[in-house]
């Protein structure tokens, strides 16, 4: 099946500094991905959907100041996670739409500390 | 995309089958079911979908109900790794949208 990877898969970052988390379609291209969150025991939750060339679309209750996405080529967005907070700590997980499916990335777990 | 139940967690024997249910009772007519799983600190998993007919692939089988409101993963022989939370998800194939993850069921396979 097709490849999403995710860089970096784990980080640690101290309060108000701001990580930068890289979702890669391998071997096809995504006019669309997806961004999840998911926190301990829960289930994914939706965050934003990044559309290639185009900005991106954020569910209700997610800041799009805060959580910075850009999806600057057919096979690459990322999530930039600015001034975090120790309630931002997570799970991260990207998705990218291939033609009739959707694959994701491994996840990123981010700790700030 | 219509709303799916899945039960909130099952043990399985480790060799054994294990079957994974999933009810779908509002399913439309062009949309497909589709399985996907996660182990602890993973991505999900692709394993399997189906729109009406029965179907197998090296992972699994999906039996899928005549009135298609519900269907069920077979794992014919489970092993520890399997040990996963599993979602199954309905949505028309070729959406653009996301996928919608419910609560899963989180299949637990012991020695």
């Amino acid at each position: 099946g097709a490849v999403v990877s995710q860089h970096p898969s784990r980080v640690i970052c101290k309060s108000g500094t701001s990580v930068k988390i890289e979702c890669r379609s391998l071997d096809f291209q995504a006019t669309t991905m997806f961004w999840y969150r998911q926190f301990p025991k829960q289930s994914l939750m939706l965050m934003a959907t990044s559309n290639e060339g185009s900005k991106a679309t954020y569910e209700q209750g997610v800041e799009k100041d805060k959580f910075l996405i850009n999806h600057a080529s057919l096979t690459l967005s990322t999530l930039t996670v600015t001034s975090a907070h120790p309630e931002d700590s997570s799970f991260y997980i990207c998705s990218a739409h291939a033609p009739h499916e959707q694959y994701f990335g491994p996840g990123t777990r981010l700790t700030v500390t | 995309d219509a709303k799916t139940t899945q039960p909130p967690s099952m043990d399985c024997a480790e060799g054994r089958a294990a079957n994974l249910p999933c009810n779908h009772s509002t399913i439309s007519g062009n949309e497909y079911v589709y399985w996907y799983r996660q182990i602890h600190s993973q991505g999900p998993q692709y394993i399997i979908h189906g729109l009406k007919n029965n179907e197998t692939n090296e992972m699994a089988s999906l039996i899928i109900t005549e009135d298609r409101k519900s269907s069920t993963l077979i794992l014919p022989h489970a092993t520890l790794r399997d040990t996963a939370v599993y979602y199954c998800i309905v949505r028309v194939r070729g959406s653009q949208g996301n996928l919608i993850f419910g609560k899963g069921t989180k299949l637990s396979v012991k020695p």
